[in-house]
This record gives C-alpha cells, structure tokens and sequence, in this order.
C-alpha cells in the first residue's frame, strides 16, 4: 500500500508565527499533492493542492513547498491566527484519482 | 444550495445489524467516494464509483457494501460483517475521478 507520511501528529503556535507541516511519499507516480483542513465533526476541506511541475505554491497565507527530488512537500502557514485551529491532512494522487492521505496534524494556535 | 449531504448526522448500531449511511450531492460529479475516518488516522478509500452502475473497492472494503443507482446518490451499508464499525465515514464527490474530491460533513457511528 503506497503511504503518505505526515509530521508533526500536533503542533502548537503562537498567533501571528508559521505553522509547518511535512509530508513524505513513496509513489514516484503522484502527481497531485493537496492539503485539507478539517474542523471537528465537520469533513475536510480543500485548502490548496499542487502539481510537481511547479516547486512553490501560494494561496493567501498558505504555501506549498514541493521538492521531487527529495519525495517531500510542506504546508506553510504564516502569520497564524486561532481560527486556523485545525486538523490538517496531506494527501497524494495520480491524477486526482484515489487520494492517499496523511495521517493529520493538529494545529492549535493559541491567541 | 449545492453540495453534498449525509444523513444521518449520528447513528447507532447493535450487535449484529447493518445500517445504511446516505450520501447524496447535487454538483453533478460523476465520481463517489466513502472514507472511514478513525481518531487520530488520515482517511481510508472504503469504495468509490466513477459512473452509475458500476463501483470499486477501496483499501478497506471488507464489511461494507455500496449501490450507485442514481448519479447524485451513493449510499454505504456497514454490514454485520464489519466487527470494528465505530468510526466517522465521509462521502466525497468529483467531477470526475482525476479531479478534486469535495468532502461531506460526515456521519458518526457508534456501537450500541
């Protein structure tokens, strides 16, 4: 089974710092990294997703870093706030078909 | 309001028993997916379905069954075959299986 490996398991920041998550995959046929966001009892929500044709992507406050080379690709997010209090999943594909995902961060950010 | 509805929000299960969780969405995605989500673990690909008529087991099918009669809908039955079945399962939609899943609100279920 291809994995996903996703650290921290929890990470705590103060408003305002960088959150950093990591994720390491296996499969060199991934071509479709996306992150989710997920709050209790509700689903997962697509944050941002990246293709390895491209080795930095930024939506807002989050970035995706994407190193091939190295089978690695991280979520950062800056200057974080308590609303972004959240589970977070990596998660990999070829081509959008059959997500493998990480195995989730907790982020809390504390005010 | 577009999107993707799960039904019930908590259900139970005794010993025993199947239950059946709804999934239905009006994007218009082609594709369908169940995910079993356990505390602390990423998701789990259950089944999914590309088209009407037809679906494909996922990682860990053992204990579940799907239909997909109609293209919104794509319920999931936790048969009692499933000994483990206390979990959070989510329903997922695609416009098509290569492109980005979009998640329901999930449904809960506990073990009488």
């Amino acid at each position: 089974q291809q994995q996903v490996k996703q650290s921290p398991q929890s990470l705590i920041v103060q408003k305002g710092g960088i959150s950093i998550i990591n994720c390491a995959y296996e499969n060199t046929a991934f071509d479709y990294f996306p992150w989710y966001q997920q709050f209790p009892g509700k689903g997962p929500a697509l944050l941002i997703a990246i293709r390895p044709d491209v080795s930095e992507k930024k939506e807002g406050r989050f970035t995706i870093s994407f190193n091939k080379s190295a089978k690695q690709f991280s979520l950062h997010i800056m200057d974080s706030q308590p609303g972004d209090s959240a589970t977070y999943f990596c998660a990999a594909s070829k081509s959008a078909r059959q997500l493998t995902f990480g195995s989730g961060t907790q982020l809390t950010v504390l005010p | 309001d577009g999107g993707i509805t799960q039904s019930p929000k908590y259900l139970f299960r005794k010993e025993g028993q199947n239950v059946t969780l709804s999934c239905e969405q009006n994007l218009n995605h082609d594709a369908m997916y169940w995910y079993r989500q356990d505390p602390g673990q990423g998701l789990r690909l259950i089944y999914y379905s590309q088209i009407v008529n037809d679906f494909q087991k996922g990682d860990i099918a053992e204990g579940y069954s799907v239909s997909r009669e109609k293209k919104e809908s794509f319920p999931l039955t936790v048969t009692s075959a499933q000994k483990n079945p206390t979990a959070f399962y989510l329903c997922a939609s695609s416009i098509h299986e290569k492109e980005t899943q979009y998640f329901g609100p999930g449904t809960r279920l506990l073990v009488l």
